[in-house]
């Protein structure tokens, strides 16, 4: 089946340090690849995406490879701020042309908390 | 970008009333809607797919006739906890998916409800 697995939290930086969340998944079919943020009591926030292989998501400084040789796109930053401690969560969305629906199968998230 | 807005944002009820939450894209239509349901430091359960102009699509588990769903427009979907009881509070996000090619989910601010 379709599932996505995230490396476990917390995780716990101080701020300007280099960050790695990983995501591997498994997915049949052509998966595009997402990676959402979800800041304390609100909804999640489109961070990046890639919808290809070797496709290079980017944004707030944040970056991700689709890498379909490894099944991952782990979430990649050179420095972290204290504003970036949220909840991250991985997802993949199957092609609707196999008949999913376009549904977002998530990872668990993973809590990151940077200290000043 | 694309907004997705949710009302109310919490809303306290008592046992055995019904609460109606709604989701709107405010600049773009959307066919596709979703509604997924969030406990504490959990990842997101997606609970049903909504479709303008048919009925939704429930997940396995999850009980049409609590949980019921309208999308009226391309614009907006509804989603009525019926007879609600304290198992039911959580903190609910809906999204919409963007027909215009990305495919892309948008989410809403989520909706915490508590029924006491």
């Amino acid at each position: 089946g379709n599932s996505v697995t995230q490396m476990e939290g917390p995780v716990t930086l101080s701020e300007e340090a280099f960050l790695t969340i990983n995501c591997t998944y498994t997915a049949t079919g052509y998966p595009s690849l997402f990676w959402y943020v979800q800041y304390p009591g609100e909804g999640l926030q489109l961070l990046l995406k890639a919808t290809k292989a070797d496709d290079k998501g980017s944004n707030k400084g944040f970056e991700a490879t689709y890498r379909k040789e490894t099944t991952s796109f782990h979430l990649e930053k050179g420095s972290v701020q204290v504003s970036d401690s949220a909840v991250y969560f991985c997802a993949l969305s199957i092609s609707l042309f196999y008949n999913q629906g376009g549904k977002l199968i998530f990872g668990q998230g993973t809590e990151l908390s940077v200290k000043p | 970008g694309a907004v997705v807005s949710q009302h109310p944002s919490r809303v306290i009820c008592k046992s055995g009333t019904s609460v109606k939450i709604e989701c709107r894209s405010l600049d773009f239509q959307a066919t596709t809607m979703f509604w997924y349901r969030q406990f504490p430091k959990k990842s997101l359960m997606l609970m049903a797919t909504s479709n303008e102009g048919s009925k939704a699509t429930y997940e396995q588990g999850v009980e049409k006739d609590k949980f019921l769903i309208n999308h009226a427009s391309l614009t907006l979907s509804t989603l009525t906890v019926t007879s609600a009881h304290p198992e039911d509070s959580s903190f609910y996000i809906c999204s919409a998916r963007d027909e215009g090619g990305s495919e892309t989910q948008y989410f809403g601010p989520g909706t915490r409800l508590l029924v006491l």
